[in-house]
This record gives structure tokens, C-alpha cells and sequence, in this order.
């Protein structure tokens, strides 16, 4: 069964305009945590954003904000005022297992395209 | 300053040859990771080591031997390549939350 499922395989926005890119999970820990990567088109895997499942607030980085809802065990990606610079894969990713024997599952990924 | 560099960047070779990709991270982490992502962009963990111990080996053929001499370093040698090996191999390490990934390094097979 798929632990992370992205149901949007591409997006195309409107510069300026906010996007959300979904992500739902599947753990029975109690303890994970979340993460949203982008992957441009030059390659890189960067880190954008990290949620904890004990975090009381939403994780906030400048323009990008995580909505963390837990009992539907949703962790979208919301980026606001999109510039084209935020066209790349964007990647949901769960981290499980025991600290020291962690790794990330990660989503199949959204490809976001911003117009101008 | 990078914080996780990954050599070489491309890497280009025939079957049945031996290659090596090599791994450094300037962060001061205990742990470091090997991902795969395949042609459809899907990325999993191929190992991972805690301070210089092999942690988690996923179901990798044991073509693929990972080497770590310290804890900033953990190279990938890979014996007698496949055409199916063709992918971009990425090395990560990690803090107490977050893996941080180097650009990542796309080999082909021939």
C-alpha cells in the first residue's frame, strides 16, 4: 500500500496566484514526521519544509506553509504569491522508523508549472 | 561551501564495468543515506549509515556495496553494471529531523 500518495501528477498556475499540492499519508507511529522537497529542473533535491506529528502549529518557511491535518492525515503544501521560479517536481516525503534507522518514503511527485 | 557534494556529477559507462560514485558532507552529521530515483522520478533508499555502520540496506543487489571510511563520507561502488542501473544516485545525510541531499549524480549504462 502506498504510504505517501500526491494525486496531482502536474499543476499549472497562474503567476502570483497561491497553489496547494496535496499529500496524504498512511503510518500507524506515533511519532513521524513530514517533509516537502523540490526538485527543479537542474536536478537538486532541496528541502523546503518539515513538519513534526507532534507539532501543535502548521510549519511555516517565508512563502511556503505545510497544512498539517492530522485525524485526515493530509500534509499539503501550500505556496504563496507563486513566482516562475517555483516551476519544478515537488515531493512529499515520511519519515519513518527508529532515530538512527530513519529514512524517507517519498510521493510520486507533483510537477508545478507556473505561467506568466 | 557545499553542505553534501556528491563526484562525479555524470557518469557514463558500459555494462558489465565497475564504478564508484563518492559522497562528502561538511555538516557534521552521524548519519548518511544512498537513494535511487528511476526514470519515472520515483526516489528510494538504497542504504544508510550511522556513524560508519551500515543501517538499513534495502533490498539492494549486493552488486552494490557501500563504503563509509567516516562519518562524513559514504561512497557507492557498484560491481558489473546493468543497463537497469541507469538512474540518478542520491546521497543525503541528516540531523535529528531533516535529510539534506547532494545534487545528485546521473549515471547511465550503455
Amino acid at each position: 500500500a502506498q504510504k505517501i500518495t500526491q494525486t496531482q501528477p502536474g499543476m499549472f498556475v497562474q503567476e502570483k496566484e497561491a497553489v496547494t499540492l496535496d499529500c496524504t499519508y498512511d503510518t500507524s507511529d506515533p511519532s513521524y514526521g513530514l517533509f516537502w522537497y523540490k526538485q527543479p529542473s537542474s536536478g537538486e533535491m532541496i528541502f523546503l519544509i518539515y513538519q513534526g506529528s507532534y507539532d501543535q502549529q502548521n510549519a511555516t518557511e517565508g512563502r511556503y506553509s505545510l497544512n498539517f491535518q492530522k485525524a485526515r492525515k493530509s500534509a499539503n503544501l501550500v505556496i504563496s504569491a507563486s513566482q516562475l521560479g517555483d516551476s519544478a517536481m515537488y515531493f512529499c516525503a515520511m519519515r519513518e522508523g527508529d532515530q538512527g534507522a530513519q529514512k524517507l518514503v517519498f510521493g510520486q511527485g507533483t510537477r508545478l508549472t507556473i505561467n506568466p | 561551501d557545499t553542505a553534501v557534494s556528491q563526484t562525479p556529477k555524470y557518469l557514463v559507462t558500459q555494462m558489465g564495468n565497475d564504478k564508484s560514485i563518492k559522497c562528502e558532507q561538511n555538516l557534521g552529521h552521524d548519519t548518511m543515506y544512498w537513494y535511487k530515483q528511476d526514470s519515472k522520478k520515483f526516489l528510494k533508499i538504497m542504504f544508510s549509515y550511522n556513524n560508519k555502520e551500515l543501517i538499513i540496506n534495502e533490498t539492494v543487489p549486493n552488486r552494490f556495496s557501500p563504503k563509509s571510511p567516516d562519518k562524513a563520507h559514504l561512497n557507492l561502488h557498484i560491481n558489473s553494471l546493468e543497463l537497469g542501473d541507469s538512474a540518478v544516485y542520491f546521497c543525503a545525510s541528516s540531523d535529528r529531523d531533516t535529510q539534506y541531499f547532494g545534487p545528485g549524480t546521473r549515471l547511465t549504462v550503455l
